[in-house]
C-alpha cells in the first residue's frame, strides 16, 4: 500500500515563530488531507488538498501532486498550534485513507 | 449541521465483558470508516462501508471485533470478549467521499 512519510517526527517553537510540516508520500493520491490533533485527542479538519495551495488563517498548505509532497505552514505560531500534525492520503481505486505518524509540535509561551 | 456523533465517549470495562461503540454519521455521506489509535500503532483503519455496505475489514485485528451498518445513519463496532490490549481511542468517520471527517473517538479502556 502507500507510505506516508512525515517530517520533523518533534518540533518545538518559541510563539511566534514560522514553521514548515512535511509529507512525502510513495505513489499518486486522489485525496490529501491535513489534521491537527489537539491535546484533547480531537481530530480536526485543516486542509482537504489532493493539489495546489490553500490558506486559512495563519495556516496555508501546498500539495505538488507530481512531485508526491506537502507542506504545511504555520505563522505566527500560538500555544494553542501544539499537538500532533497529521497528513493523511488516499490513493489507488479504494478509499481508505492512509496516516503518516504524524509531527509533534510544541510552541513554547 | 451536527458532526459525527461517537457514544460513549469513554468506557471502561473488565476483560471478558462485551463491548459496543456506536457512531452517527454526517447526514448525507454514504462512507463510513473505523478507525483505532494507539500509541504503539498510530491510527488503523479497522473497517469501512460504503452505502452501508462493509467494503473493507482487512484491518479488523481478529474475529472478535464486528461492526455493523444497519441504515443510513448508524454504526456499531463491537468487541467480544474485550481483552487488554484492546484499550485504545476508537474513531469513526464519514466522507461524501471526499474530506474525511472524525468523531471525537470513543476511548475504551479494558482493565
Amino acid at each position: 500500500g502507500i507510505q506516508v512519510e512525515q517530517s520533523p517526527p518533534d518540533l518545538i517553537l518559541q510563539e511566534g515563530a514560522n514553521s514548515t510540516l512535511r509529507c512525502n508520500f510513495s505513489d499518486s493520491v486522489n485525496n490529501l488531507q491535513w489534521f491537527h490533533q489537539n491535546p484533547w485527542g480531537q481530530l480536526i479538519n485543516l486542509f482537504y488538498i489532493p493539489s495546489g495551495t490553500k490558506q486559512n488563517g495563519r495556516l496555508s498548505a501546498t500539495t505538488v501532486a507530481t512531485e508526491r509532497y506537502s507542506l504545511l505552514y504555520i505563522s505566527s505560531s500560538q500555544t494553542t498550534d501544539s499537538g500532533v500534525y497529521f497528513c493523511a492520503v488516499v490513493g489507488g481505486s479504494n478509499y481508505k485513507l492512509t496516516f503518516g505518524k504524524g509531527t509533534l509540535l510544541t510552541v513554547n509561551p | 449541521d451536527a458532526g459525527v456523533i461517537q457514544s460513549p465517549r469513554h468506557e471502561v470495562t473488565e476483560m471478558g465483558q462485551e463491548v459496543t461503540l456506536r457512531c452517527k454519521p454526517i447526514s448525507g455521506h454514504d462512507y463510513l470508516f473505523w478507525y483505532r489509535q494507539t500509541m504503539m500503532r498510530g491510527l488503523e483503519l479497522l473497517i469501512y462501508f460504503n452505502n452501508n455496505v462493509p467494503i473493507d475489514d482487512s484491518g479488523m485485528p481478529e474475529d472478535r471485533f464486528s461492526a455493523k451498518m444497519p441504515n443510513a445513519s448508524f454504526s456499531t463496532l463491537k468487541i467480544q470478549p474485550s481483552e487488554p490490549r484492546d484499550s485504545a481511542v476508537y474513531f469513526c468517520a464519514s466522507s461524501f467521499p471526499g474530506e474525511l471527517f472524525f468523531g471525537e473517538g470513543s476511548r475504551l479502556t479494558v482493565l
